[in-house]
């Protein structure tokens, strides 16, 4: 079945020290997208990628960067995670722009010790 | 800015009932969907159902409805003869006509008893 996986399900770090999480999709979808989910929070939109052109969200902090390599891949790097990185963090994926769906995988659980 | 608001943190319904979940959204814009998508326990989430602003219809999806309410800026969900596998997250969400990022509100809890 064609669908959006995310590596690992759920990851610890320490604080200060960088982690990167991995989605990958087999939709083919020319659009990835990462979303921050904080516990009883809205997901919020970090950035995405249509193709190779990468749109960061204004308020996105530095610390999160991400790459994607080829279509089927992106990465999400915090660079020095702190204490309040702590959340669930959604990869999704569209067809194309604008998105008239979404198609989100599973999520990776991150806890910062 | 918008905003979206779920003022239910909490639902519950019994199986075969029907339950409706609130949804309000604020937006100075007049083109524009709104969707409710779904996340059950440990899986990922899925579109439910979409709205068009332009559309004046209800969509509608097998069980699931929605009453669009745009001069009111509301966007609620009726499930009809709900069923165990109901059971999740539902978040209601907006986006604007010419951007990819969806809004989402904060979710409703949705537990369903037999």
């Amino acid at each position: 079945d064609a669908m959006v996986i995310q590596n690992p399900r759920y990851q610890v770090t320490q604080f200060g020290k960088p982690v990167t999480l991995s989605c990958s999709q087999t939709l083919n979808h020319n659009v990835m997208y990462w979303y921050q989910q904080k516990s009883s929070q809205a997901p919020k939109l970090l950035f995405h990628y249509y193709d190779k052109d990468f749109n960061n969200e204004a308020d996105t902090p530095d610390n999160f960067q991400s790459r994607r390599p080829n279509t089927s891949f992106c990465f999400l790097d915090i660079r020095s995670p702190g204490l309040g990185d702590a959340a669930m963090y959604l990869c999704a994926t569209s067809r194309d722009r604008p998105s008239n769906e979404q198609f989100f995988g599973p999520g990776t659980r991150l806890t910062v010790l | 800015a918008q905003t979206v608001t779920q003022s239910q943190p909490e639902m519950s319904v019994q199986e075969a009932e029907t339950v409706t979940l609130s949804c309000t959204y604020d937006t100075s814009e007049s083109d524009y969907y709104l969707f409710w998508y779904k996340q059950p326990p440990s899986r990922q989430m899925i579109l439910v159902i979409r709205q068009e602003a332009y559309k004046q219809q209800n969509a509608t999806e097998n069980r699931f409805s929605v009453n669009f309410q745009k001069a009111a800026k509301s966007f609620s969900l009726k499930i009809s003869d709900s069923q165990l596998g109901d059971a999740a997250m539902y978040f209601c969400a907006y986006r604007s006509s010419n951007t990819d990022k969806l809004i989402f509100g904060t979710g409703t809890r949705l537990q369903v008893f037999p």
